[in-house]
């Protein structure tokens, strides 16, 4: 198995609301990872874990919050966002140590209303 | 930290033609090189990637070579489809988990059928 699962594909949400992203995968891989992506840009980096540990935190605000609850799960949660955190976010895995493959998800399309 | 330029921003040619992509990076100490292809509304996957022991490797109709004295690589797909339209991001990494690449802008490949 070589898939990244992330639900939901699409969210919209108000301002106001609190909602989360989930990632699974079963690769064993021990690094995980939540990007953000606008149109037609690259991947920006949000996260990064490393043994279910936050090992990075790419100055993200705090309306953000990663939780690893093990080595195969991933969430993202989402409160009083803004209409620009509006993109596709995406979660990858991949071994640990570098100079190895990242596998992405599929994505979640967020839009904020 | 690590800076990757990628050029050009869009690209097209007639199918059958060749296309190449080139990047820049200013990390001397980057050791790994990964190429993404997008398909419009899809999740990046890893195309090709090459360490920094090794000058050239192929697969295929694509190829990527690397000078690490000039710092830079690039991406060579030969014989090009429609299939083969996409966006295209080249990253570098060091020694640190795969996910931590920095990416390149990206280029918009359009094959002309």
């Amino acid at each position: 198995d070589t898939e990244v699962t992330q639900t939901p594909k699409h969210l919209v949400m108000g301002m106001t609301n609190k909602k989360s992203l989930k990632c699974e995968q079963h690769m064993g891989h021990r690094a995980m990872y939540w990007y953000k992506q606008k149109a037609k840009k690259p991947p920006e980096l949000m996260f990064v874990y490393s043994y279910e540990k936050l090992s990075i935190n790419e100055s993200v605000p705090s309306r953000f919050s990663p939780e690893c609850p093990n080595s195969s799960l991933l969430n993202l949660h989402l409160h009083a966002l803004q209409p620009e955190d509006s993109a596709l976010y995406l979660c990858a895995s991949s071994q640990t140590g570098g100079r190895t493959e990242a596998f992405f998800g599929q994505g979640t399309r967020l839009t904020v209303v | 930290g690590e800076n990757v330029e990628q050029h050009p921003s869009t690209l097209s040619v007639q199918e059958g033609d060749s296309a190449v992509i080139k990047c820049t990076y200013s990390d001397s100490a980057s050791n790994y090189f990964p190429w993404y292809k997008q398909e419009l509304g899809k999740r990046p996957q890893l195309i090709i990637d090459i360490r920094s022991n090794v000058g050239e490797k192929k697969d295929q109709r694509i190829a990527v070579t690397l000078n690490k004295t000039a710092k830079h690589f690039s991406l060579h797909i030969t014989e090009t489809q429609p299939e083969d339209s996409a966006v295209y991001f080249c990253a570098a990494n060091y020694n640190t988990n795969a996910g931590k690449s920095t990416f390149g802008d990206g280029t918009t490949l359009t094959v002309k059928p």
